[in-house]
């Protein structure tokens, strides 16, 4: 079956440490983001990538990177410069066009040790 | 600014109940809209989308929603809720030009009991 898989399910990050987090797609969609979910802030963009080898910031991108060198995956590094990164991440991709809705992830959730 | 606003934080519901829950977008033309719902600990699934067209869409597992432009909102509706209805529910606009990418709501945490 076609689909979006997130891992780990659940990650910990010592204070200082870069980590990161896995995101792969077999639905041959060409963009893919990466959401942070906070309880009652809904979600907010980290980061979206549109094409392969092409990425840009979302609203809360400081403290993250990414990279795009396959169609299919989409790692979200949480780098020490990120003071709060624990949450809840959601990865998501949706084909080319405009109108189209996102599909999503079972996510990841990172807790500071 | 553009924005989507839930005004409901959580609701409360007996099941077997209708289930109304808000959703109104600040946005000069009629964007896309979705609602997506989300159980603990789960990533989002699509319940219904609106791009054009009738102002009434049907989704997945009964739920419907109505589109009315005058009042900027796209409420979601079911008739009788079930247990397993149990969960977070999400509206997310795309809007138009840009990297048209989904801008979503605080969500509304939806609780059914027996």
């Amino acid at each position: 079956d076609g689909g979006i898989t997130q891992s780990p399910k659940y990650l910990f990050r010592k204070e200082g440490q870069n980590v990161t987090l896995s995101c792969e797609q077999n639905l041959n969609h060409d963009a893919m983001y990466w959401y942070r979910q906070d309880p009652g802030q809904g979600l907010r963009l980290i980061y979206y990538s549109q094409i392969v080898n092409d990425f840009q910031k979302g609203d809360i991108a400081e403290g993250y990177s990414v990279s795009r060198e396959k169609k299919e995956s989409f790692p979200l590094t949480v780098t020490s410069a990120q003071k709060n990164p624990t949450a809840f991440y959601l990865c998501a991709s949706k084909v080319g066009h405009s109108n189209q809705p996102q599909h999503f992830g079972d996510g990841t959730r990172l807790s500071i040790l | 600014a553009q924005s989507v606003t839930q005004p409901d934080i959580h609701i409360t519901v007996s099941e077997g109940a209708s289930l109304e829950l808000r959703c109104n977008y600040s946005y000069g033309a009629t964007p896309y809209l979705f609602w997506y719902v989300q159980s603990p600990g789960q990533g989002l699934q699509l319940l219904l989308k609106y791009f054009s067209g009738d102002t009434l869409v049907q989704g997945i597992k009964g739920f419907e929603a109505e589109f009315k432009r005058s009042q900027s909102s796209f409420n979601l509706r079911k008739p009788s809720v079930h247990w397993s209805d149990a969960a977070e529910y999400f509206c997310a606009v795309i809007l138009w030009g840009g990297a048209n990418n989904l801008f979503f709501g605080t969500g509304t945490r939806l609780t059914v009991i027996p």
